[in-house]
C-alpha cells in the first residue's frame, strides 16, 4: 500500500516549457487535491477533484489544468510555464471531505528559470 | 474567501516546556477543523479531525480543544521534545455553497524545540 505518490520529484523547467506532475493514489480515494507551498504563504489551492470525471478550481488556479480520467490518478498540467510557478506541489486524496483526514503526497519541487 | 489564522507565526521552546498555540476561524457553517503535524522535508500528517463543539482530542503529548461558536482550536504540546519541531497547521471545512469539498489551511505555526 503505496499511500499517495507522486511524480516527477524535483524538476527544472525553462519559462514557456509545459510538464505535467502525476499524483496517484491506491487507497480508492474520491476526493484528491492539488496545493502549491510557498514561503509564509502556507497551502494553497490549486484544484481539486471530488470523483472520477469531474475538476474544480481552488484558491490559484490560473496557469494550471487539471484531469481526473481515472479515479486513482489526479494530473496538474503547467501549459507555458512562468517563474512565479516555482513552488513546492503537493498531491492530497481523503475518503470523505468533511470528517476524513488527507492523505498527503511527498511533493514535486519545480524550478522556473 | 475564508480567513483562517494561526498563532504564533512561530515559537521556540525549551525541552520539557509545555506550550500551546491558536487557530481562529470563521464561527457560521462549521463542518470540521483538521490539524497537521509537517516536519521539514516531509509531507503534512493528520494530528485530529475535529466536528463538534467543546471536542477535546488526545493523542499521546498532544491535545487539542474546539469551540466551533466563537471559532478557535487550540493545540497544546506537554513536555516538547526536540522530535516535536515540526509546522503545525490547521485546516478548516466550510458547509458553505463555493466551499464544497475543500480545506482552507491557516499559514502554520513553525515550532522549534531546543535540547
Amino acid at each position: 500500500n503505496a499511500g499517495v505518490t507522486q511524480t516527477p520529484k524535483f524538476r527544472v523547467l525553462k519559462t514557456g516549457q509545459s510538464m505535467t506532475l502525476l499524483c496517484a493514489q491506491d487507497m480508492n480515494h474520491e476526493y484528491m487535491y492539488w496545493y502549491r507551498q510557498d514561503p509564509g504563504m502556507g497551502l494553497r489551492l490549486i484544484h481539486y477533484s471530488v470523483g472520477e470525471g469531474t475538476t474544480a478550481k481552488g484558491e490559484v488556479p490560473d496557469g494550471y489544468n487539471v484531469s481526473r480520467l481515472k479515479k486513482q490518478n489526479f494530473l496538474l498540467g503547467l501549459e507555458s510555464a512562468a517563474p512565479s510557478q516555482t513552488s513546492v506541489y503537493f498531491c492530497a486524496s481523503t475518503s470523505g471531505y468533511t470528517y476524513n483526514e488527507q492523505f498527503f503526497g511527498p511533493g514535486t519541487r519545480l524550478t522556473v528559470l | 474567501i475564508l480567513n483562517v489564522e494561526q498563532s504564533p507565526q512561530s515559537l521556540h521552546v525549551q525541552e520539557g516546556d509545555s506550550t500551546n498555540f491558536t487557530c481562529s476561524f470563521p464561527s457560521s457553517n462549521f463542518y470540521a477543523l483538521h490539524w497537521y503535524r509537517w516536519e521539514t522535508a516531509k509531507s503534512p500528517e493528520a494530528l485530529f479531525v475535529m466536528t463538534l463543539n467543546g471536542d477535546e482530542k488526545k493523542k499521546g503529548r498532544i491535545s487539542a480543544t474546539l469551540n466551533t461558536k466563537e471559532g478557535y482550536s487550540y493545540l497544546y504540546i506537554k513536555g516538547s521534545q526536540p522530535e516535536d519541531s515540526a509546522t503545525y497547521l490547521c485546516a478548516f471545512f466550510n458547509a458553505g455553497g463555493t466551499s464544497y469539498g475543500k480545506l482552507t489551511f491557516g499559514q502554520g505555526t513553525i515550532l522549534t524545540v531546543h535540547p
